[in-house]
């Protein structure tokens, strides 16, 4: 079974970090681009950053630039989101995505992980 | 790419045909390949977002025939022709054209 499993999501201060994590299971992991798409509360979906197959390429959304760094560790079918800097606006359940298709573009999300919540509150 | 939805929400009663439309700020279609690069999801309250169509009208493996997607460019329609109790949810469009990737706002779909 195509399977994805986010953790490390909590609570944490503004500035503050954390780190995310996804597992991957029942699907060539090294194939496809991986990303992350957040909803806020009360809000709608909103893509944050994706990873592509090899690893070196990795763009993000302008609302995370400069302070979300993603990665992925294809030995272990893991994608990672090192989030810095945190701002209250960046309180949201993270899911982690994959591609429909392809390792070296955005694609469709076809397989989603349930979702890891990140509070970021004083 | 600013992705725009209309409605916000409708209610439909069931076994009524519902329409959802999506309109990006610019065109999604990749001439070399003639593929809309737009997909849609469905998104029921606790569950994660469930992709319906993509390329704009291709259905997603297990997605009941009654979906429909259509349109080109930047102006696109999903269709549920019967709708069903369990199809009560947001759906958002969804454009992969280009980075950043970018949804519509979603269209919340209740029951008349």
């Amino acid at each position: 079974e195509v399977q994805l499993l986010e953790s490390g999501g909590d609570l944490v201060q503004p500035g503050g970090s954390l780190r995310l994590s996804c597992a991957a299971s029942g699907f060539t992991f090294e194939s496809f681009a991986m990303s992350w798409v957040r909803q806020a509360p009360g809000k709608g979906l909103e893509w944050v950053s994706v990873v592509y197959s090899g690893g070196v390429s990795r763009y993000y959304a302008d609302s995370v630039q400069g302070r979300f760094t993603i990665s992925r560790d294809n030995s272990r079918n893991i994608v990672y989101l090192q989030m810095d800097s945190l701002r209250a606006e960046d309180t949201a359940v993270y899911y982690c995505a994959k591609n429909h298709l392809g390792g070296y573009a955005l694609y469709a999300f076809d397989v989603w992980g349930q979702g890891t919540l990140v509070t970021v509150s004083s | 790419i600013v992705m725009m939805q209309s409605p916000d929400s409708l209610a439909v009663s069931l076994g009524e045909r519902v329409t959802i439309t999506c309109r990006s700020s610019q065109s999604v279609l990749y001439t070399s390949n003639k593929r809309n690069y737009l997909a849609w999801y469905q998104h029921k309250a606790g569950q994660p977002p469930r992709l319906l169509l993509y390329w704009a009208s291709t259905r997603e493996s297990g997605v009941p025939d009654r979906f429909t997607g259509s349109g080109s460019e930047t102006n696109f329609t999903l269709t549920i022709s019967r709708l069903q109790a369990e199809d009560v949810a947001v759906y958002y469009c969804q454009q992969y054209y280009t980075s950043p990737s970018t949804f519509g706002q979603g269209t919340k779909l209740d029951i008349k």
